[in-house]
């Protein structure tokens, strides 16, 4: 168990709609990383808060976004879904910012868009 | 840009065979490199971690050793089980020419390893 929680577990909806998955970090980590999973792209970062604030963003789509509470638990929001947006996301966290630092990985949420 | 090449699986080994699963990067300045193991229905676990060159991460009788002349990170097992069945995924982090480095992961595209009794 890393610590690092998230819900739901499985997630099917139909396209065009929307959802939100959450992620609750390992207590005393400050950093949130969400990562995408597909067969055809494999392991994709997609966007990392820290603190709060939105510190980095890779292959996220605009209709993607994401944020991080007070709390430190943080959700990632998926509108206007496509077949192609099914997939394994998961969340990591980290003590702190930079290279070097390990990264917790949560078991995942798998959404699935019909 | 910053990548991972690993090498193509699945690889198929019996019980105690000697395990080597390639791992090569491109990177600006000194990545971080990394191992992470998958197995079936679960999240991504970090095996082994390498932060400068010629550092050898372990754990669990896995090996790699940070290769900056070969730009490398090799992973090794002297005798598998068939319980390290799995997934494994090279990873770096490094800053990119867009942004400071914030320690987002980079990932190769996963080796499945599947060991025989």
């Amino acid at each position: 168990d890393s610590g690092v929680t998230q819900t739901p577990k499985h997630l099917i909806t139909a396209t065009g709609q929307r959802v939100t998955l959450r992620c609750s970090p390992r207590s005393g980590d400050l950093s949130v990383y969400w990562y995408q999973q597909s067969l055809d792209q494999g392991l994709q970062f997609l966007i990392q808060y820290y603190n709060g604030e939105e510190r980095a963003k890779g292959n996220i789509l605009e209709r993607f976004s994401a944020q991080q509470f007070p709390d430190l638990h943080s959700e990632l929001n998926l509108s206007s879904l496509e077949l192609g947006d099914s997939a394994l996301y998961f969340c990591a966290s980290s003590v702190a910012l930079g290279q070097g630092y390990e990264q917790y990985f949560g078991p995942g949420t798998r959404l699935t868009v019909t | 840009g910053n990548s991972v090449t690993q090498m193509e699986g699945p690889v198929t080994l019996s019980e105690e065979a000697f395990l080597t699963i390639n791992c090569t990067y491109t990177a600006t300045g000194y990545p971080s490199l990394f191992w992470y193991v998958q197995y079936p229905g679960e999240g991504l676990q970090l095996l082994l971690k390498a932060t400068k060159a010629d550092d050898k991460g372990s754990n669990k009788g896995f090996e790699a050793t940070y290769r900056k002349e070969t730009t490398s990170f090799h992973l090794e097992k002297g005798s598998v089980q068939v319980s390290d069945s799995a997934v494994y995924f090279c990873a770096l982090s490094a800053p990119s020419a867009l942004s400071s480095n914030t320690g987002k992961l980079i990932f190769g595209q996963g080796t499945t390893l599947q060991v025989k009794p």
